[in-house]
């Protein structure tokens, strides 16, 4: 079955430079999340969306932006790059039909900082 | 290769009935084990993780080495606790992080 697909999975930038995640839900997901783990510690949410819209919001910078697009998958934007946001970026969907809301993850991208 | 397994999808109890969730995983080193939660609609929260071995909202959960597992208990179960649980497991100092697929518990009340 198809997972949910994140890219790149490895991505190495400096300090003051620009990033972009992909994530591409499994198909009929229309719900995609985000979350950030950083070394050693637990993942925090960044920002979620449905239908194309933002439906919450967590601890995500104002550096940062993300947008669901029409075919559901979705990109994270990172813009002046700090060293502390190298981090593990999860991305995870879940369709809207599910009552239980199982959310499905991905594999993660891993985001250096120089 | 699954490296953390969730075998019941649903399931669900009577309230003040004990309950455990199971979770076994699959890793050779020494994994981090962790619990999230997801109540209906609302972000994923941890609930816990295995090295500070705290209790939180009643539920615990022990890392069985022997059998892979971190099976998350609760003496008595509330209807609060109906929620979405997902057991996590980190590996390599957090370079690896692999989730189960869930498990929706209910309690009836």
């Amino acid at each position: 079955a198809a997972g949910v697909i994140q890219s790149p999975r490895h991505l190495i930038k400096e300090k003051r430079e620009t990033a972009t995640l992909k994530c591409y839900p499994i198909p009929r997901h229309d719900t995609v999340y985000w979350y950030q783990q950083g070394p050693g510690q637990d993942p925090q949410f960044l920002i979620s969306f449905y239908e194309k819209m933002q439906s919450d919001k967590g601890s995500i910078p104002d550096r940062f932006s993300a947008q669901q697009f029409s075919d559901y998958h979705s990109e994270l934007n990172m813009s002046s790059l700090e060293l502390g946001d190298s981090a593990l970026y999860f991305c995870a969907s879940s369709p809207s039909t599910d009552l239980q809301e199982t959310q499905y993850f991905g594999p993660g991208t891993r985001l250096l900082v120089l | 290769a699954q490296r953390v397994t969730q075998p019941e999808k649903l399931l669900s109890v009577f309230k003040g009935a004990p309950v455990e969730l199971k979770c076994n995983y699959s890793y050779s080193g020494s994994p981090e084990l962790f619990w999230y939660v997801q109540y209906s609609r609302q972000r994923l929260q941890l609930l816990l993780r295995h090295i500070s071995r705290e209790s939180i909202k009643g539920f615990t959960a022990d890392l069985n080495k022997g059998e892979t597992s971190f099976h998350l208990k609760k003496p008595f179960a509330q209807e609060e606790d109906s929620a979405m649980y997902y057991c996590a497991l980190s590996a390599n100092t957090g370079n690896q992080f692999y989730f189960g697929t869930g498990t929706s518990l209910t309690v009836i009340p």
